[in-house]
Formats: structure tokens, C-alpha cells, sequence
């Protein structure tokens, strides 16, 4: 089966530096990707792994194990429009088809 | 320029209605989708097109049914509404299929009473 597990939520203040974590089970790894969705808002694209190591983004950056079946979006330098819902989605198979899978989300709140 | 667009917004109505949601994306992208998200904010695939062809049906009631006219449009007809269907569809597209990225439109908040 397919499962993805990150926190529901995290708390930090602006200026900080935040990690939330992802762990997965999943059949056919093809890659661990992050979304953001403001409230009321799409989900956008952050960021991709396919192999394992770090990704930078600005700010933002994204961690990959394929062995520890495990990875993080770190965010540097908060600031209060990074509160938001964070997803980790990975792509694989499930029900014969290839395909994301997201998680629950972690709902970031950033406080002054 | 919107990328991928929605309509309507809001959708209020009564059980056992049908109720379209359509979408447009003007990317080019050759593959779309349909996506539900739960009041959990649980986001979960529906449908997905390539170029006109279906190529991911989840075990979605056959309440739902995708139309895809040309590959950039992908619509939504609900038949028979029932409360459990209160959620936001995302449509969503991707340049290719497979592509990690996808570009989500607005989102259409249906609501059942």
C-alpha cells in the first residue's frame, strides 16, 4: 500500500528556520515532490527529489533518503506569508496507475 | 494570464442535483486532472486525461464522470449529489504525463445541502 506520514502541524516564529518531515511507504518510487497551499488557495509546486541529497530553492530547500524512505522541506528565514499547509507527495503505484500521492499536509503557522 | 481556470467558484445546491465544473488550462500541457479535497484538507486524485485519453480512474463513484473535448479542457459532471461530495475540486495539469509539477487552478468549493 501507499502511506505518507508528516506532522499536522508546526509552530515557529518569523526568522526562524523550520524542518518538517516526511516518511513514505510506497510501491515504485518515483520521487518525493512538496506543495504549498495558502488557506483558500491552490496547492503550488516547491520542489522535487528523485535522487537522493539535497535541493535549494531560495529559502527553501528539500531533502531526500530513498534508503530511509524519508525526506524534509527546510525553510529559512521566515517570514508570516510562509504560514501555510505543506504537502509531501511522492509518485508511485497504486491501483495500477502511476501516480502522486500526497500526504495530509502540515498546517505552518508562523507567529511574530 | 490565468493558467489553469475554473468555474464556478462556490457551488451551493440540494441533494440529489447534477452539477458540471468545468476546466480550461492555457499552458499547453498535455495531461489533466481532478482532484478532491476532503475538509481534513485530504487531497486525493479523481481522474487524470492524457491528451484526450482517460488514463487514471480512481475507485471514484460512477456519480462522477470527467469529459475531456480537447486536451485543454477537462470537465466534471456530478450526477445525484449526496452530502458526502461537500468538498473543493482542484483541476490541475501537468506539461507531461508523470510530471512531478502540476499547476492546480482555483478550486470549485461544492457545497450539498
Amino acid at each position: 500500500g501507499q502511506s505518507l506520514e508528516q506532522p499536522s502541524e508546526v509552530t515557529a516564529v518569523e526568522g526562524a528556520i523550520v524542518q518538517i518531515n516526511c516518511t513514505y511507504q510506497t510501491s515504485g518510487f518515483y520521487g518525493l515532490s512538496w506543495y504549498q497551499q495558502h488557506d483558500g488557495g491552490a496547492p503550488t509546486f516547491l520542489s522535487y527529489n528523485g535522487l537522493d541529497g539535497l535541493e535549494e530553492t531560495g529559502r527553501f530547500s528539500s531533502f531526500l533518503s530513498r534508503s530511509d524512505s524519508y525526506g524534509y522541506l527546510l525553510l529559512q528565514e521566515l517570514q508570516m506569508k510562509d504560514s501555510a499547509s505543506y504537502f509531501c507527495a511522492v509518485r508511485g503505484f497504486s491501483g495500477g496507475y502511476n501516480k502522486l500521492i500526497f500526504g495530509a499536509g502540515t498546517r505552518l503557522a508562523v507567529h511574530p | 494570464d490565468t493558467a489553469v481556470s475554473q468555474t464556478p467558484k462556490y457551488l451551493v445546491t440540494q441533494m440529489g442535483n447534477d452539477k458540471s465544473i468545468k476546466c480550461e488550462q492555457n499552458l499547453g500541457h498535455d495531461t489533466m486532472y481532478w482532484y478532491k479535497q476532503d475538509s481534513k484538507k485530504f487531497l486525493k486524485i479523481m481522474f487524470s486525461y492524457n491528451n484526450k485519453e482517460l488514463i487514471i480512474n480512481e475507485t471514484v463513484p460512477n456519480r462522477f464522470s470527467p469529459k475531456s473535448p480537447d486536451k485543454a479542457h477537462l470537465n466534471l459532471h456530478i450526477n445525484s449529489l449526496e452530502l458526502g461530495d461537500s468538498a473543493v475540486y482542484f483541476c490541475a495539469s501537468s506539461h507531461r504525463q508523470g510530471d512531478n509539477e502540476q499547476f492546480f487552478g482555483p478550486g470549485t468549493r461544492l457545497t450539498v445541502l
